[in-house]
């Protein structure tokens, strides 16, 4: 199973400011990661796909890079409505083995 | 707008069997290009894919759930389902219905809101 780890647990951000969140893989998958925002009582909302591919609707103030096994998720000027869980998850295999979450990052109000 | 809707049980009991039915409206479960899973997150934790399926029935389960896993569709009814044998309290979770693509595509972009099931005597 490939282990999906993010850094930091918790990061504190003032409005406006630049956040950049980690997700490190096990082993490689190649650029088959994605990302989720997930705010209390809601479920997850797929924001990059194929590692820096924007979904449908989301802002251009996310962006994603990274291949293999380190990859960042960067929100260039957080907005009131950005402060949630970030969570990565791989999708390396298909059919798929398993797919997996990261145990996510929390990006707070500083 | 499509849209995902799970319904089902808030309470089992030990050892009981879990099951849980999602609703799809606004398109078609048959549609070739998606597959249909479950996803379920304790509270105040992380996420883990329980399984897939296929509107012709193909499936497939994550390793630490497949001997209690069964997934089904129905695509009379526009609908799939979950069964969770033999639960524990570590089953306790909410439980998400979520739409696919497969290959380099097969990400989760529609999420039903979610229904929490308790495990508890």
């Amino acid at each position: 199973e490939i282990v999906m780890t993010q850094s930091p647990a918790t990061l504190s951000v003032s409005p406006g400011e630049r956040a950049t969140l980690s997700c490190r893989a096990s082993q490689s998958v190649s650029s088959n990661l994605a990302w989720y925002q997930q705010k209390p009582g809601q479920a997850p909302r797929l924001l990059i796909y194929g590692a820096s591919t924007r979904a449908t609707g989301i802002p251009a103030r996310f962006s994603g890079s990274g291949s293999g096994t380190e990859f960042t998720l960067t929100i260039s000027s957080l907005q009131s409505e950005d402060f949630a869980v970030y969570y990565c998850q791989q999708y390396n295999n298909w059919p798929p083995e398993v797919w997996t979450f990261g145990q996510g990052t929390k990006v707070e109000i500083k | 707008q499509l849209q995902l809707q799970e319904s089902g049980p808030g309470l089992v009991k030990p050892s009981e069997t879990l099951s849980l039915t999602c609703t799809v409206s606004g398109g078609s479960i048959s549609s070739s290009s998606y597959y249909w899973g479950w996803i379920r997150q304790p509270p105040g934790k992380g996420l883990e894919w329980i399984g897939s399926i296929y509107y012709s029935g193909s499936t497939y389960y994550n390793p630490s759930l497949k001997s209690r896993v069964t997934i089904s569709v129905d695509t009379s009814k526009n609908q799939f389902s979950l069964k969770l044998s033999s639960v524990t309290a570590a089953d306790t979770a909410v439980y998400y219905c979520a739409r696919h693509g497969f290959n380099i595509v097969a990400t989760f972009d529609y999420w039903g809101q979610g229904t929490l099931v308790t495990v508890s005597s």
